[in-house]
């Protein structure tokens, strides 16, 4: 039972490029999220969905995209890469964020030059 | 906006020592959840605490919820060296796009030896 994966896990990208991270997880949760991580913000919500088909923007989500074709896996993509995204990705999921916990892939640590 | 908030940002005890962590939110939840990260790794799911319930315990954790400071504090007993990690809170945020965890910016544990 793999969890939460996360690939690429390391990627350094030049300005102006652009990028997908893929998320799959294996315990059909309908709960998918995507946060980054910065030195003192803590996490910031991107973009999550609530379902196959289904996408909503979080508290950061300009200069990303998403997509939720398939139950297990949720997309996030850069398409034009700027240094302020330099951030550490983590994506998430659950059966129920209301009342139940999210588990987490081990985070996509992205830097633009 | 960020809806959890943990004080301090940092902690420095001695092995043996209690750690306590506090989290301050801004609107009304149905529950609060705990989240410890280790250096480098993804965030795992600590304990969880629902609205209705004042103090709830796991092995050396303690969390208590006052509703009515919009308060909660994490309280680790006995610290060993390898509770050092960032700790976060996180409260769900519902909208017509479903249920979001948001996180606070974190208290960074470091028990020493």
């Amino acid at each position: 039972n793999a969890g939460v994966t996360q690939t690429p896990k390391f990627r350094v990208l030049k300005t102006g490029q652009s990028m997908t991270l893929l998320c799959a997880q294996d315990m059909n949760h309908e709960y998918m999220y995507w946060y980054r991580q910065d030195p003192g913000m803590g996490l910031r919500l991107i973009h999550y969905s609530v379902g196959e088909g289904t996408t909503a923007k979080g508290e950061v989500p300009d200069g990303y995209n998403v997509s939720r074709l398939k139950k297990q896996n949720f997309l996030l993509g850069l398409e034009s890469a700027a240094p302020s995204q330099t951030s550490v990705y983590f994506c998430a999921s659950s059966t129920n964020p209301g009342s139940g916990e999210l588990f987490f892939g081990e985070g996509s640590r992205l830097t633009v030059l | 906006s960020q809806q959890g908030e943990e004080d301090p940002q940092a902690l420095s005890i001695q092995e043996g020592e209690n750690a306590t962590m506090n989290c301050s939110y801004k609107t009304s939840i149905n529950n609060l959840q705990w989240y410890r990260q280790n250096s480098g790794r993804g965030l795992v799911h600590l304990i969880l605490i629902r609205s209705n319930e004042r103090e709830k315990h796991s092995g050396r954790l303690r969390v208590t919820l006052d509703t009515s400071k919009k308060s909660s504090s994490l309280l680790i007993t006995a610290s060993r060296a390898a509770d050092t990690a960032s700790y976060f809170c996180a409260t769900a945020r519902s909208g017509q796009a479903g249920t979001a965890l948001i996180f606070g910016k974190g208290t960074t544990l470091s028990v020493s030896s």
